[in-house]
């Protein structure tokens, strides 16, 4: 079976960094996203990695080890705003390119 | 800066009757997809549409859906017979190429009742 795990719920302080962890298994690999979800609204893309390593973009941070099934996503310098859920979504092998996707981590950030 | 279009935003509707879904992909892409989320839960795959057909779905979308691209333009999810566990909210997304990101819409929630 193809399965993703993240944490259900994070909490954080303002001014502060967060990792969200996600491992996954499935049916081969080509890539994991990293979406943002407020409450009601559309996914909104992050970050991708397909390599091993570290991807920064701006406060947003992604890492990934295939050898090891697992990614986090990093945020530095967290606002109020970045209060949301957090999807970890893979493409596993295929030409068909869906993505199969994590529960979500719901991050509230309290000042 | 392009985006994906859906309409309408909320749709409710009684149970037993059709509703069409209608998503406006980014217009140079060329992979299309339906998602869905109940409420509280994960996102899941329902279909994958490239070169004018269905290349992959789930076993969520059976014989009471269908997708189609009636224009160069719109992307169409038709339930026939919505049932109560239809309600949750439909994502439509985009690609541009192979190896791209999938880039999504607003979303349609639909209550059946």
């Amino acid at each position: 079976g193809q399965n993703i795990d993240q944490p259900t719920e994070m909490t954080a302080t303002e001014g502060a960094i967060v990792q969200i962890n996600c491992t996954y298994q499935t049916s081969g690999f080509n890539g994991l996203f990293w979406y943002q979800q407020h409450a009601g609204e559309a996914p909104t893309f992050l970050s991708y990695n397909v390599l091993d390593g570290l991807e920064e973009k701006g406060r947003f941070s992604s890492f990934l080890s295939r050898s090891k099934g697992y990614s986090y996503l990093l945020l530095k310098e967290l606002q109020m705003k970045d209060s949301a859920s957090y999807l970890c979504a893979v493409r596993p092998a295929g030409n068909n390119r869906k993505l199969i996707w994590g529960l979500g981590t719901s991050l509230a950030v309290n000042p | 800066e392009p985006e994906v279009t859906q309409t309408p935003s909320h749709q409710v509707t009684q149970m037993g009757q059709e509703v069409i879904l209608r998503c406006v992909p980014i217009s140079n892409h060329l992979y299309f997809y339906w998602y869905r989320q109940i409420l509280g839960q994960k996102v899941e795959f329902l279909v994958s549409f490239y070169n004018n057909e269905i290349s992959e779905k789930s076993e969520i979308f059976d014989d009471q859906f269908s997708v189609e691209r009636p224009d160069g333009s719109n992307f169409t999810l038709k339930i026939r017979s919505t049932k109560l566990e239809d309600s949750a909210m439909y994502f439509c997304a985009s690609l541009d190429r192979e190896g791209g990101t999938q880039y999504f819409g607003p979303g349609t929630r639909l209550l059946v009742l």
